[in-house]
C-alpha cells in the first residue's frame, strides 16, 4: 500500500514571498503519478500541479512549482510569489499507473498554508 | 475541462432517515467513480470505489450496508447514508478520472448534518 506524508500540518507566507510545502511518499511501484491539489474555504478540490514519475522534469504551473526527487521520493510544491488568494489546504495525492481508467489517489494528511498581507 | 456534479450541496436531516447523494460526469464518461468522506481539518478518506455496474469495492472498516453505492450509468453515481445518525454528519465528496494517469476531478462536496 501507498502512504504519503506531509509532515507540515500549517505554515504561513507573507504576501509576495516564496513558500514551499514538503511531500514524501513510500511506494514499490515503479511508475506513478503525484499530484498536488488546493482546497480553499470553499472546499472545491482544485489540481494544482501534476508529475508523471517517469518524467525528470520537474513540472511547473504558472508560480507554482516542484521537487521532484524519485530516488528520495519527496515531491515539495513551491509556490513563488505568494497571493491571498493562495490561502488553502493543500493535499499531495499519489495515483498508481495501471494503464486504465480508475485509478483512485492516495492523499496526505494535508498543509493549510495562510499568506499573510 | 471535465466537471463532476455533485448534489446536494448541503443536507440536513433527522436521525433515522436516509439520505441519497449524486455524483454525476458532466462531459465524459466514467467507469469508475470514488467516494470520499473528510473530517474538520482533516484529508480525504477513501470510502469506497464506484464501478458502473457491479458492485462497489469499500474500504476497510466502511460499513457497506449502511453506505450503499449504485452506479447504474456512465454518468452517475450515488451514495445512500442509511438510517443515519448524527456521528454521520461529515463532509462527503465524489470524484472521477476520464483516463489512465488522468488527475481526479471533484464534485463541489456535500455537507450532510443529522440532527
Amino acid at each position: 500500500a501507498q502512504t504519503v506524508t506531509q509532515s507540515q500540518p500549517e505554515m504561513s507566507v507573507q504576501e509576495a514571498e516564496t513558500v514551499t510545502l514538503s511531500c514524501t511518499y513510500d511506494t514499490s511501484e515503479s511508475n506513478y503519478y503525484l499530484f498536488w491539489y488546493k482546497q480553499p474555504p470553499s472546499r472545491q478540490m482544485i489540481l494544482v500541479i501534476r508529475q508523471e514519475a517517469y518524467k525528470q522534469q520537474n513540472a511547473t504551473e504558472n508560480r507554482f512549482s516542484v521537487n521532484f526527487q524519485k530516488a528520495a521520493k519527496s515531491f515539495s510544491l513551491k509556490i513563488s510569489d505568494s497571493q491571498l488568494g493562495d490561502t488553502a489546504m493543500y493535499f499531495c495525492a499519489f495515483m498508481k499507473s495501471r494503464g486504465n481508467a480508475g485509478n483512485m489517489l492516495t492523499f496526505g494528511g494535508g498543509t493549510r498554508l495562510m499568506v499573510k498581507p | 475541462g471535465a466537471v463532476v456534479s455533485q448534489h446536494p450541496s448541503r443536507v440536513i436531516c433527522k436521525s433515522g432517515t436516509s439520505v441519497k447523494i449524486e455524483c454525476r460526469s458532466l462531459d465524459f464518461q466514467a467507469t469508475t467513480m470514488f467516494w470520499y468522506r473528510q473530517f474538520p481539518k482533516q484529508s480525504l478518506m477513501l470510502m469506497a470505489t464506484s464501478n458502473e455496474g457491479s458492485k462497489a469495492t469499500y474500504e476497510q472498516g466502511v460499513e457497506k450496508d449502511k453506505f450503499l453505492i449504485n452506479h447504474a450509468s456512465l454518468t452517475l453515481s450515488t451514495l445512500t447514508v442509511t438510517s443515519a445518525h448524527p456521528e454521520d454528519s461529515s463532509f462527503y465528496i465524489c470524484s472521477a478520472n476520464g483516463g489512465p494517469g488522468s488527475p481526479l476531478h471533484f464534485g463541489n462536496g456535500t455537507r450532510l448534518t443529522v440532527t
